[in-house]
């Protein structure tokens, strides 16, 4: 089974400043994909990226974009130009094509100062 | 587009009592997923549907937790009986399945938040 890391439990960020929140992956599929959610604090998920793992560029959504190292099994969100709508909890997840499960990491809590 | 619905959004019952979810999924999407997230963690998955078929719930707590997809639309999670560690926000997501276009986000509902007392 697939498994997700985020080992950062918490991060704050100046408004305006760029920030980058990690994740890394245990997998021995050779097809899946990587995706960011955010969570505020009224709990609905956002999905805000996706990356799969055959493609060469990395993914670019706006203000996020993923620094996707496959070799290193890392996904890496970062958001440029943080805004103070930016304060929430992030999660990274995988989906592994051979079985279509969705698993996802322990979160990271961001806060945007300003 | 109407999103994933789910009901009730709040539920306190007492351990040992029994409650159920409903979740109500996007139109045509295939795959459906039940996830338990406890206060300051991930989701963790709990069963995985494809249509009205079981493709995992290896992590479903078996003695107590149960789900169903009838007709592959509509499905219920029910927990009997509760424990106080059931305590936690249950979210229903879904997407399109395999065979569909690979690379879609699951869409989540705004979630049941369950406390047991």
């Amino acid at each position: 089974a697939q498994k997700i890391t985020q080992t950062q439990p918490g991060m704050f960020v100046q408004e305006k400043e760029a920030v980058t929140l990690d994740c890394t992956y245990d997998t021995s599929d050779q097809s899946y994909g990587l995706f960011w959610y955010k969570q505020p604090s009224s709990g609905e998920m956002i999905f805000l990226i996706y990356q799969g793992s055959y493609d060469e560029q990395n993914a670019t959504e706006g203000r996020y974009s993923l620094n996707f190292q496959k070799a290193r099994k890392s996904a890496n969100l970062v958001i440029s130009a943080s805004q103070l709508g930016d304060s929430a909890m992030y999660f990274c997840a995988m989906r592994a094509y051979n079985n279509n499960d969705m698993r996802f990491g322990a979160g990271t809590r961001l806060t945007v100062k300003p | 587009e109407a999103g994933v619905a789910q009901s009730p959004r709040y539920k306190i019952i007492e351990k040992r009592q029994s409650v159920a979810f409903w979740c109500n999924p996007i139109s045509g999407h295939a795959t459906l997923y039940w996830y338990q997230q406890i206060l300051g963690q991930g989701p963790k998955l709990l069963i995985q549907f494809q249509n009205n078929g079981v493709v995992d719930d290896s992590q479903l707590p078996k003695d107590r937790f149960s789900a169903e997809r009838l007709k592959g639309v509509d499905s219920t999670l029910k927990i009997q009986p509760a424990k106080l560690e059931d305590s936690a926000v249950y979210l229903c997501a879904s997407r399109l399945g395999p065979g569909q276009i690979m690379n879609t986000e699951a869409f989540f509902g705004q979630g049941t938040r369950l406390t047991v007392v």
